[in-house]
This record gives structure tokens, sequence and C-alpha cells, in this order.
């Protein structure tokens, strides 16, 4: 059965430093999206991107944070300057186009930020 | 005002029972509502999907979507131990930004 993989699975840093979260989203997936949860909290929508942009974002989703698909399989998620508070559980999503809105979830990227 | 709201629970029930997880939501433009199932430190895992009201069912699993007031619900008969984990209802617009609720935790005990 095809699922959404992310890598790695643990990510340590430190603060200040720039960190890049990887998902290799379902094969004939178009949608994509990152999601955060920090312990003991709900799952949090970051952003949702497709055709190569943007589609929405949240609040959170401020200048520090970007997205890019480099290729025709990755999806990654920047982090520029780490903060204490951005240590969560990073999630990718995928889903089919059109009007399905069935968004399959990875099984997390824990970032922790010292 | 949070937009779902999920008793957190937990919910500890006997092998064999029938559950009832519950959500409410307050923002009227919500037309798709999905129920999560996650383990400990996992990925949500989609269990249903259901686009405006009605119910819907998958085996153990019924969905039932009440958009007149603004009830999500989630059955889940003949629990089993497997079935212990956290439970997320989840809902969207149609902008495909999930809001989803806090969780509500179940046992399964055997």
């Amino acid at each position: 059965e095809p699922e959404v993989t992310q890598t790695p699975s643990h990510q340590v840093t430190q603060m200040g430093q720039e960190v890049i979260l990887r998902c290799v989203p379902i094969s004939n997936h178009l949608y994509f999206y990152w999601y955060r949860q920090i312990l003991g909290q709900k799952v949090e929508f970051l952003v949702s991107f497709y055709n190569n942009e943007i589609s929405e974002k949240s609040e959170i989703f401020d200048d520090q944070f970007s997205v890019e698909r480099p290729d025709g399989s990755n999806f990654t998620l920047k982090i520029r300057s780490t903060k204490l508070e951005d240590s969560a559980m990073y999630f990718c999503a995928s889903t089919l186009a059109g009007g399905v809105n069935e968004q399959f979830f990875g099984p997390g990227t824990r970032l922790t930020v010292l | 005002q949070k937009e779902v709201e999920q008793d957190p629970g937990p919910l500890s029930v006997p092998e064999g029972a029938i559950v009832s997880l519950n959500c409410t939501y307050s923002n009227s433009a919500f037309q798709y509502f999905m129920w999560y199932r996650q383990y400990s430190r996992k990925g949500p895992e989609l269990l249903m999907y259901t686009y405006s009201s009605g119910n819907k069912e998958d085996g153990r699993f019924t969905a039932q979507v009440d958009k007149s007031s603004k009830y999500i619900s989630l059955f889940i008969r003949d629990s089993q131990p497997s079935d212990s984990a956290t439970y997320l209802c989840a809902s969207d617009t149609g902008r495909r930004a999930l809001t989803f609720g806090s969780g509500t935790r179940l046992q399964v005990q055997p």
C-alpha cells in the first residue's frame, strides 16, 4: 500500500540553525501539506502546496518557513533560523487532486531545538 | 473560540464494547469531516472521510455528521485492545487546511 515517507525520523539542532525536513508524498498525489504537533497539543496546519506554489498557509507559517518541491518526488520544509518553540513533530501529508480531500499523513519528523 | 472541540478522555472500555467518540465544531463553513487514529508518537492514520452531513460505515467503524447541530461522531463496534489509541476529528472548509480537535485517548481493556 502506498504511503507517505519522511526523513529523518528525529532531527536535533541548535537554536538559530537551519533545518530541512524531507517528505516523499504518495506518487500520484498532487496536493502536499505540512502540519506540526507540539508535544501534548493539537495537530496544526502549516501550509498546503499545489502546482509548485503555496495554496494556503497559516499564521504559524511565517518568513522563517519555506517549502519546495525540488524534484518529482520530494517535498521539503525548511526552517531558516530555528527557535526553541519550533520543537515539535512535523507531519507531511498528501492528497489526490480534484474534489477529493482525504489527506494521508506520514510518520513525522521529531524536531528538537536545543 | 476553539473551532473543533473534543473531550480528551481518557475513555476506558472493556473489549467488545461499543465506543462513541464525539466532536463539536463552530465553523459553519466546514464541509469535510475526517477521523484519524494516532498511536503514540506516530502520524495520524485516516480512518473515515465524510463530505457534508450523513453517515458512513466501514467495517466496525461508523462516522456520523450532523451539520444542523455541528456534531461529529465516530462509533466503534466490537472494540478491540488494538483500537487503543488517540482518535482525532478534523474538519475543513475545502481550503485543504484541516482543523483538528485535541484528540480523545481510548483504552480498550482486554
